[in-house]
């Protein structure tokens, strides 16, 4: 059972408009949520959190915003830029959780000119 | 390097095999996570260690694979009589703090593959 739902394996955006992915989450003891965007043959690098007593979290061009009553979230990306084309994956943890982050299974953004 | 650092980057052995991964985490990262990602799958978290101790093992797929970490820096996973389902990229993380809000920082990885 998928805790963590990324339901678009991929999406294309163009260059300078907004790149928007979506998560959706099912338990609701998660409390602290997270995106990761990938490279191929490299480690996810971290982007952007976003605490459960928040609804919003800005930083330089990502935004991340949860809506918690939906057990939703997604992150905006404005301007896209080429360098965002990148698998971007959703993660979230429990409250007083001892087993890491439970991860979506990613969207690939691409970009294009 | 001032990132998390894992060796090797590629392995590839026989089955039936015994191998071993390192991950050397960021410098004053007490808490280290062992995740794998396999072929079209997000990723699986495996074990997690605050300091030098693993609170929760349950989930180590099997009882053929088995984690430490000494002197609450480096971790060794190790597998045991690999079999051809563990062909995966192994991933190692470290934060400052627990898992529940602290960013976790990945290495690039060891490409595991059983032949």
């Amino acid at each position: 059972d998928q805790q963590v739902k990324q339901n678009s394996p991929s999406l294309s955006v163009q260059e300078g408009r907004i790149s928007i992915l979506n998560c959706d989450y099912t338990n609701s003891m998660f409390d602290y949520f997270l995106w990761y965007k990938k490279y191929p043959a490299e480690g996810p690098t971290f982007l952007i959190s976003i605490s459960s007593i928040k609804d919003k979290n800005e930083d330089g061009r990502f935004t991340v915003f949860l809506n918690k009553s939906a057990k939703h979230l997604s992150l905006h990306i404005v301007p896209s830029q080429p360098g965002d084309s990148a698998v971007y994956f959703c993660a979230a943890s429990r409250r007083g959780g001892a087993d890491g982050l439970t991860f979506g299974k990613g969207t690939h953004l691409i970009i294009q000119p | 390097g001032a990132g998390v650092s894992q060796s090797p980057s590629n392995k590839v052995t026989e089955k039936g095999k015994d191998v071993e991964l390192r991950c050397d985490p960021i410098s004053g990262h007490t808490a280290l996570y062992w995740y794998r990602q396999s072929l079209g799958q997000g990723l699986e978290f495996l074990i997690y260690f605050q300091g030098n101790s693993a609170p929760d093992k349950s989930g180590l797929p099997s009882d053929r694979f088995s984690a430490e970490r000494t002197g609450g820096s480096v971790s060794t996973l190790t597998i045991q009589r690999t079999q051809q389902e563990d062909s995966a990229v192994y991933l190692c993380a470290s934060s400052l703090g627990g898992p529940n809000n602290q960013p976790q920082h990945f290495g690039d990885g060891t490409r595991l593959s059983i032949l």
